[in-house]
């Protein structure tokens, strides 16, 4: 069974400060997703990180894939009371996504 | 273009009573699924239909069946609440199964409350 942990679990900031949110296996992925989910909304899909060691830039959002692809971070920059949502990482394996529980942001005025 | 549509919104049900829960995408895809997400639990996938006509058991798939009815429409059926079927329901689509070029597209999920 592939695992996926993220860390940290909750997170409360004010807006404007910068954050980093990790996704780490033991399992080599094939490819790894991030998705946000806002309340009463169903997951909508951020980024896909493929390769090794790539990073993908999403306006004020920086995604990492290690060079293992075992792990993965999202850091965001200046957050903004519209980054407040649940974000999930999930990783493609042998045949469905393995999401992890997930970090809650809550991002402050 | 409605992506995945799920009904009902809400359900409340008495321990025993049974119910289906329906889903329908419009995109043409391949792949469907059905996950329970539960505080601290994250999603865990109930079901899953790689296509039409096939269907196979996810993470949790006790207490509950799916039908594939046609490419579009894949519904869940509880046969026998249980309390511990209490949880938000969430529908998905893909291309393909697997994910690596096929990000999954989410309904807005059904809040099932199981008394």
């Amino acid at each position: 069974t592939q695992l996926l942990e993220q860390s940290p679990q909750f997170l409360s900031i004010q807006e404007g400060e910068n954050l980093t949110v990790y996704c780490n296996s033991s399992s080599v992925f094939s490819s790894l997703q991030w998705y946000r989910q806002e309340p009463g909304e169903g997951p909508v899909l951020l980024v896909t990180v493929v390769t090794g060691g790539e990073v993908k830039k999403l306006k004020r959002l920086t995604f990492q894939f290690g060079d293992a692809r075992k792990d993965s971070s999202l850091h965001i920059t200046a957050a903004q009371t519209g980054d407040t949502g649940l974000y999930l990482c999930a990783g493609a394996g042998y045949s469905t996504l393995t999401f992890g529980k997930g970090t809650m942001l809550l991002v402050s005025p | 273009n409605a992506g995945v549509t799920q009904t009902p919104k809400f359900q409340v049900l008495k321990t025993g009573q049974s119910m289906t829960l329906q889903c329908a995408q419009d995109m043409n895809h391949n792949s469907m699924y059905w996950y329970r997400q539960d505080p601290g639990m994250g999603l865990r996938l109930i079901y899953y239909s790689a296509s039409e006509g096939t269907t196979d058991k996810g993470e949790v798939p006790n207490g509950y069946n799916v039908s594939r009815l046609n490419k579009r429409e894949f519904s869940l059926r509880l046969e026998s609440a249980a309390p511990s079927q209490t949880s938000v329901y969430f529908c998905a689509s893909s291309e393909a199964l697997g994910g690596i070029s096929s990000p999954l597209h989410f309904g807005n999920g059904t809040r099932l409350t199981v008394t």
